[in-house]
């Protein structure tokens, strides 16, 4: 069974708004997440590292105030981007930290518009 | 130079034959190895761990050489329901231990 649950599965959206993503753990608790981003064709590249209680960290060249991470609990850990552009079209994923990290959840298309 | 390189192929191959996909990684520090499956928009998911003595699940062997910082997946009888994008997958097990991917080599098996 699922591991990992993220919604929503896909989104289309206008230019300039926001897209809210979330990966929930399932019976577990998970401290940490990595969370992803794949342009067709690429690889699956770490954006940030959320981290329940503290900041998130984030990889060279990832705009932290457009990508805005949240872990607001054990459970869930949260991706907004802001005032999304078509350059941000992309299939976003999270996966836990930990003994758990085999296991990703199913990916969010962004489309922006 | 990536950290993790692949031959993106596409690898066009009969139902039955056997294929191999190499795959070499630049961070020596690396301790954990993957082989991941990823079909068309969607997750990718775990195939095999792969270790230093080698391992089997089935119709499909991995290898690791940690001299040469290489890594392998051997495909027998192929099947159609094999066709895929297969990810190399490395990690070190210290710091924030975040997975880092390959491009992945495509697959297609042919009837």
């Amino acid at each position: 069974g699922a591991v990992v649950s993220q919604h929503p599965s896909r989104v289309i959206c206008k230019s300039g708004t926001s897209v809210k993503i979330e990966c929930r753990s399932l019976d577990f608790q998970a401290t940490t997440m990595f969370w992803y981003r794949q342009f067709p064709k690429q690889s699956l590249m770490l954006m940030a590292t959320s981290n329940e209680g503290s900041k998130a960290t984030y990889e060279q060249g990832v705009e932290k105030d457009k990508f805005l991470i949240n872990h607001a609990s054990l459970t869930l850990s949260t991706l907004t981007v802001t005032s999304a552009h078509p350059e941000d079209s992309s299939f976003y994923i999270c996966t836990p930290g930990g003994a758990r990290g085999a296991f990703f959840g199913q990916g969010t298309r962004l489309t922006v518009v | 130079r990536k950290e993790v390189e692949q031959d993106p192929g596409p690898f066009n191959v009969p139902e039955g034959a056997t294929v191999a996909f190499n795959c070499t990684y630049s961070n020596s520090a690396s301790q954990s190895f993957f082989w991941y499956r990823q079909d068309c928009r969607k997750e990718p998911k775990l195939l095999m761990s792969v270790y230093s003595s080698g391992n089997e699940d089935g119709r499909f062997t991995a290898q690791l050489n940690r001299a040469s910082q290489y890594i392998s997946l051997l495909i027998r009888d192929s099947k159609l329901s094999d066709s895929a994008t297969y990810l190399c997958v490395v990690r070190t097990d210290t710091g924030r231990r975040a997975l880092t991917f390959g491009s992945g080599t495509r697959l297609q098996v042919q009837p």
